[in-house]
Formats: C-alpha cells, sequence, structure tokens
C-alpha cells in the first residue's frame, strides 16, 4: 500500500506546551520518514527526518520517533513559540512506487 | 532560502491553453521531482529528473511532460488544461538519484485557470 494516513488535521496549543503529531504508514519496506513544515505562501521545508535504523531522532526543540513495528511514527515540538504555527506534513518512502508519499498535513496553531 | 527558484510565483490562464513552469535546482543537486499541491488531494508527486533523465513517475496526467537540461534546470510543461489543474506546483531538488534522501522544495508556482 501507498498510503499515509495523518493526524490531527488539526491541532491548537498553548505557548509554551508541547505539540505532537502521528502518522501511520501502510508499506512495510518504508526507510525514510521526513518531516515538513509549511508557512503560508512557501513551499514545504524539511525539519527533520528519520531512517529506519534509528528509533529517535531529536533536534533542539523538535524530536521524531518511529516505531517499525506498528509502522507509525510522531513529530513532538516542546516549548511552542508563537513561530511555530504552520502546517506540518509527514512523508514516508515507498520502495516500490520509488517516490515520497505525504500525509494530508496538520495545522498547528500555538495561541499566545 | 531552501535554493530552489521556481518561477513564476503565479500564473492565470484559461482552460486548453498550455504553460511551462520552470524550476532551477539546488547548486550541486542533481534531481528535480516535480509535485502538485491541491486542498483535496494534498501533495501529489508527478515525476523525478536526475541528471537530465527520467528516473521515477508518478501521477502524472499524460496531458502534463517536463523535462530536465543539461544545466539541471527542470521543466514542467502542463496541455490542455482543465479546471481542476489549478493547484500549486511545487518543484524539489536533492543532491542524488534516491528519493529517500533530503528534498529541498522551492515556493511554488500557483496555477489558476479560469
Amino acid at each position: 500500500g501507498e498510503n499515509v494516513e495523518q493526524h490531527p488535521s488539526t491541532l491548537s496549543v498553548q505557548e509554551g506546551d508541547s505539540a505532537v503529531i502521528k502518522c501511520t504508514y501502510s508499506d512495510s519496506a518504508s526507510n525514510y520518514f521526513p518531516w515538513y513544515k509549511q508557512e503560508l505562501g512557501k513551499g514545504p521545508q524539511l525539519i527533520i527526518d528519520i531512517r529506519s535504523n534509528v528509533g529517535e531522532k531529536k533536534d533542539q526543540r523538535i524530536a521524531v520517533t518511529l516505531n517499525k513495528t506498528a509502522k507509525h511514527f510522531s513529530l513532538h515540538i516542546t516549548e511552542t513559540q508563537p513561530e511555530d504555527s504552520a502546517v506540518y506534513f509527514c512523508a514516508a518512502s515507498i520502495q516500490g512506487a520509488q517516490k515520497l508519499v505525504f500525509g494530508q498535513g496538520t495545522r498547528l496553531t500555538i495561541n499566545p | 532560502d531552501s535554493g530552489v527558484t521556481q518561477t513564476p510565483k503565479h500564473l492565470i490562464t484559461a482552460t486548453g491553453q498550455r504553460v511551462t513552469l520552470r524550476c532551477s535546482p539546488r547548486s550541486g543537486d542533481l534531481s528535480v521531482y516535480w509535485y502538485q499541491q491541491s486542498l483535496d488531494q494534498g501533495l501529489q508527486f508527478l515525476i523525478q529528473y536526475y541528471n537530465g533523465e527520467e528516473r521515477a513517475k508518478g501521477n502524472i496526467l499524460e496531458r502534463f511532460s517536463a523535462q530536465q537540461f543539461p544545466d539541471l534546470h527542470s521543466e514542467l510543461n502542463l496541455s490542455s488544461l482543465e479546471l481542476g489543474d489549478s493547484a500549486l506546483y511545487f518543484c524539489a531538488s536533492s543532491a542524488g538519484p534516491g528519493f529517500h534522501q533530503p528534498q529541498h522544495f522551492g515556493d511554488g508556482t500557483r496555477l489558476s485557470i479560469l
């Protein structure tokens, strides 16, 4: 399969709190999972990625976890700030089709 | 700034027409990918070129075609345009041929079909 399901579609959190976005994938051969942030009027910006030989990766306030058995991965943003407000997309590599498949996106709003 | 340049930023045209979208990849990147982003379909992969050769094909319509030139810039040609082709078209680039490596996106071309 080529599905990537992303939840929630919208997320609103108070500034300073944490935000978590979850994705599930169907291709058991998927081995690359990037996350993108898209601001209004801009293209998606790569913020972090993880490969299937790693269970967790962290970069300052952003972390991604991967559970290969359950075929899901999550984005964690801690100490959220107003500039974190954007649409976030997860993606998974699809080996057979030689492409990335993207989730439907999560609109994250940080309330001051 | 991702280093990927797309022109034009906006394009307004009519049904039945043909347009060309242009993309310059990041310096040193040999792969170019084209994506379509619409409200109901999300980001859909269209096609990838690596060093001038077609590498992978996604959900690209027969009315659409692309090419990558010796200077590595790429063009996406859309013909016999329909209302449903209205969308954002993004180009991304990466260093090598594999799709499982970081792709860096341009800011897109917004295509509106009237």
